[in-house]
């Protein structure tokens, strides 16, 4: 069961711009988490926000959370080159944390 | 370090030869689950264990087995591999309890002709 939607599925954007992955789900959820994977390697996790936050930051990165719209988007200011990649949303769906269930998620290239 | 390692790395076989895709992780997660990523599909989750001889399937089981004897491992078997089980494969882990991240092994690229 595909939980989350990515938009835009590509981006390109030039080092400097800021890139704004957006993320939809269909049902109620625990926390999101928004993950990065360089180009077939295995994903490292970027930042956790809880169902009851609505925005979270860390360092360039900064993530919102609409869950009256189910929705959530994460904005990387100042991109840089060794930004690209591609980025996942995953939804935590219960609180025992059986189910992370991840986007198809979104390819971001920054070119220099 | 903190690390979920899997292996092989890659993997040609052919249709039918049983294999073992073997993962092991060093932070004493309860928690570990497969995930396959494919183009197009983005990842999907195969299995998961909530801790020592408790398995459960996840969205995409068939044609997949799996074991926890150890907490540390999570080996994922193929027991009759087939063409459509080419993927990318990755095993993952997480303490218990939600509001926790995932770790992810580097993944093992099978291919099955």
């Amino acid at each position: 069961s595909q939980q989350g939607e990515e938009d835009p599925q590509a981006l390109s954007i030039q080092e400097g711009e800021n890139a704004t992955m957006n993320c939809s789900y269909k049902t109620s959820i625990n926390n999101l988490q928004w993950y990065r994977q360089n180009s077939g390697r295995g994903l490292v996790h970027l930042i956790l926000i809880r169902s009851n936050e609505r925005e979270k930051h860390s360092g360039r990165l900064r993530v919102t959370l609409d869950t009256s719209k189910k929705s959530s988007s994460l904005l990387i200011t100042a991109s840089r080159a060794a930004d690209t990649a591609s980025y996942f949303c995953a939804t935590d769906l219960n609180q025992a944390g059986t189910a992370l269930i991840f986007g198809k998620g979104t390819t971001l290239s920054v070119s220099s | 370090e903190a690390q979920v390692t899997q292996n092989p790395r890659y993997l040609i076989t052919v249709t039918g030869k049983k294999l073992t895709v073997t993962c092991s992780q060093n932070m004493n997660h309860e928690y570990m689950s497969w995930y396959r990523q494919d183009p197009g599909l983005g990842l999907r989750q195969i299995y998961y264990s909530m801790n020592v001889e408790v398995t459960d399937k996840g969205d995409v089981p068939e044609g997949y087995k799996v074991s926890r004897k150890e907490k540390r491992n999570f080996p994922l078997i193929l027991e009759s591999p087939s063409p459509n089980q080419t993927s990318l494969y990755f095993c993952a882990s997480r303490h218990r309890g939600g509001n926790t991240e995932a770790f992810f092994g580097q993944g093992t690229r099978l291919t099955v002709v």
